[in-house]
């Protein structure tokens, strides 16, 4: 069973251009979560997510960024006209149901130059 | 979810047990207790977690106290691997806190 995988694994990005990273869940999970960690910070929740709907977007910035997970295809988190401080490692997770546990993925690290 | 609290890094020589704390004195009937790894470079490992009874895995073992206000994440027999940092989070079992909160965790150094 694969686990959560994720790609591009690195991605670099001029400012002002767009960045897609994409997430696809286990086998069998419905419920994705995006995390960020800034260089030398911690694990921030971003959003939840399960097909078709957001949850909880509670940590995404207000601007700029947004998520979806179609009923088909993986998990994509949108970041419009990059900036440097948007560089960072997002990592994607998933459940089976609300309540399991959370798997995550390897990370997308973006570097915006 | 409630806060927990853990030393901000340990030392363990290889092929010792390691034995990682945790106090969560504010912990609710309701919270598991979870614990995450994250090695350098990657993104968070689950590792183990339990309600009130000691629990044990082939990766580690979860020793809870009696009152549940802190718990011990237990290494066997530590690898230059293990190398890592440790997250202690308390997730409530009614599904309703969704996402797991981070704190900073405790970052453990293996000596060869």
């Amino acid at each position: 069973n694969a686990g959560v995988m994720q790609n591009p694994r690195h991605l670099v990005r001029r400012r002002g251009q767009e960045a897609r990273l994409r997430c696809s869940p286990m086998k069998g999970h419905s419920h994705v979560y995006w995390y960020r960690q800034l260089p030398e910070e911690g694990l921030k929740f971003m959003v939840y997510l399960q097909k078709e709907n957001i949850i909880d977007e509670s940590g995404m910035p207000k601007e700029r960024f947004s998520a979806e997970f179609p009923k088909e295809g993986p998990s994509i988190l949108r970041i419009q006209q990059v900036v440097r401080g948007d560089s960072a490692a997002y990592f994607c997770a998933s459940s089976p149901a609300i309540g399991n546990t959370i798997y995550f993925g390897e990370g997308s690290w973006l570097t915006v130059v | 979810d409630a806060k927990t609290t853990q030393p901000n890094s340990m030392e363990s020589n290889e092929e010792e047990p390691v034995h990682l704390p945790c106090n969560h004195s504010t912990i609710s009937g309701t919270d598991y207790i979870h614990w995450y790894r994250q090695l350098p470079s990657q993104g968070p490992e689950y590792v183990i977690h339990g309600l009130t009874s000691n629990v044990n895995n082939r990766m580690a073992s979860l020793a809870i106290a009696e009152d549940r206000k802190s718990s011990t994440l237990i290494l066997h027999r530590a690898t230059l691997r293990d190398a890592a940092v440790y997250y202690c989070i308390l997730r409530d079992r009614s599904g309703s806190a969704r996402q797991l909160t981070f704190g900073s965790g405790t970052q453990l150094t293996v000596l060869p």
